[in-house]
């Protein structure tokens, strides 16, 4: 059972911006970066996101994220229909000594 | 490139062990750590561990998989083995592989994942 959540999902049609929350604690988010990741059945996860805000090279700057408090955000602006995955927020626990993950939402482009 | 090839999917009875390779490639093995990270179907992401190879080979392991998860590595090869006993059917899941530059708090590369199926 996560102890970070998301909103199981989230939809927009081509060109709109959808964004995605994550809700933590003080111990995870609360305390450190954040990390997102894109993950499609059959393939890889993807780094999208890293250190909260800062992206990897190759990763379209149609995706940014941010945090306040306990609370971090993925931002996908000029949504495409390729963007359709699941993605999860992800963070380092200082009370469980562990890496956590957010339960996931699943981005549709209708 | 930076690789991270995973074997192939395996069935396995309750009680079993099973064992998953990580085969690195593109890197200096030795200059990074590698985690495990399973999704079982419907859930999120779950962390299962780290073998910090720049460090010792230190490894850390998830509460709820010691006892149970032996993490090695073959440096000869740049693989890392992952093993999980007494199985279990809510083991079911793909398990993967993935690299973390020392202290960078975030995964960059994975492998492909490995689907492991506990069945009787």
């Amino acid at each position: 059972q996560s102890v970070v959540t998301q909103p199981p999902s989230a939809s927009g049609t081509p060109g709109q911006r959808v964004t995605i929350s994550c809700s933590g604690s003080d111990s995870n988010i609360g305390s450190n970066y954040v990390n997102w990741y894109q993950l499609v059945p059959g393939t890889a996860p993807n780094l999208l996101i890293h250190s909260t805000n800062q992206r990897p090279s190759g990763v379209p700057d149609r995706f940014s994220g941010s945090k306040s408090g306990t609370s971090a955000s993925l931002a996908i602006s000029g949504l495409q229909s390729e963007d359709e995955a699941d993605y999860h927020c992800a963070a380092y626990d200082d009370s469980l000594h562990a890496y956590v993950f957010g339960t996931g939402t699943r981005v549709n482009v209708l | 490139q930076v690789q991270l090839v995973q074997s192939g999917a395996e069935v396995k009875k309750p009680g079993a062990s099973v064992e998953i390779t990580c085969k690195t490639s593109g890197y200096t093995f030795t200059n990074y750590f590698v985690h495990w990270v399973r999704q079982a179907p419907g859930q999120g992401p779950e962390w299962m561990g780290v073998i910090r190879l720049s460090d010792g080979n230190r490894i850390q392991l998830a509460q709820q998989f010691q006892g149970r998860v032996t993490v090695t590595r073959d440096t000869s090869t740049s693989t890392v083995y992952m093993e999980l006993s007494s199985v279990r059917s809510d083991d079911t899941a793909i398990y993967y592989c993935a690299r973390e530059s020392p202290s960078s708090y975030y995964f960059d590369y994975w492998g492909q994942g490995t689907r492991i199926t506990v069945s009787s």
